[in-house]
């Protein structure tokens, strides 16, 4: 299935570790998005790039969290000293970011801190 | 910034009837409303969407309604199928490109 690709689908760790996500986006697309959705909720913005600017990021994003595109295509998404509100999936998305073009989400990984 | 409101948050239907989900936005700015059904364990996937400057949409068993004015938009799927089953999110944005804002989702299950 070719679309946006995201390793590793599970993660478990233990609380105060740090993680690393990676999202390999469609390779046309220049926008790539980060959201978290927690279980009965719809996805939460967390941030995105256009290439390899990050454009915007949400007041959920914490200084724990970063994330890179560095040459504008794979990005990664690391969370520093875990929380146990932290537990959530991570989903990535990536768009061409032109009128009547949505989303195409990868599968996520989910993420659980014990 | 942007809120969105989604009812209701869970519907069952018999087979073969319809199914309306329910959707209003706050920023008149926004411009762009797509939605997504995301089944257990699945990505999010988009089903249908539409622009400001459409009233209504339709894509075989599934349409789409926007009231600009009101601020809602709504979700129809007709001669519904187990298969419908799955959660159902409305999204709404100011532009394809940017942050989607979306709904809290309503869990459909389609009763054979």
């Amino acid at each position: 299935d070719t679309g946006v690709s995201q390793d590793p689908r599970h993660k478990i760790t233990k609380r105060g570790q740090n993680v690393t996500f990676r999202c390999d986006p469609i390779s046309e697309h220049n926008r790539l998005y980060w959201y978290r959705q927690t279980l009965g909720q719809g996805p939460e913005f967390l941030t995105y790039f256009q290439n390899e600017a990050q454009l915007e990021k949400s007041r959920l994003l914490s200084d724990r969290f970063s994330a890179e595109r560095p040459k504008g295509s794979f990005s990664t998404l690391e969370i520093q000293r875990t929380e146990q509100g932290d537990s959530a999936m991570y989903l990535c998305a990536s768009s061409l970011g032109t009128p009547g073009y949505g989303y195409t989400f990868g599968s996520g990984t989910r993420l659980t801190v014990v | 910034g942007e809120n969105v409101e989604q009812h209701p948050s869970t519907l069952s239907v018999q087979e073969g009837d319809s199914a309306v989900i329910k959707c209003t936005y706050s920023d008149s700015a926004s411009n762009y409303f797509p939605w997504y059904k995301q089944e257990l364990g699945k990505r999010p996937q988009l089903i249908i969407d539409i622009r400001s400057n459409v009233g209504e949409k339709k894509d075989q068993r599934i349409a789409v309604t926007l009231n600009k004015t009101a601020k809602h938009f709504s979700l129809h799927i007709t001669e519904t199928q187990p298969e419908d089953s799955a959660v159902y999110f409305c999204a709404a944005s100011k532009g394809t490109g940017n942050q989607f804002y979306f709904g809290t989702g309503t869990s459909l299950t389609v009763i054979p």
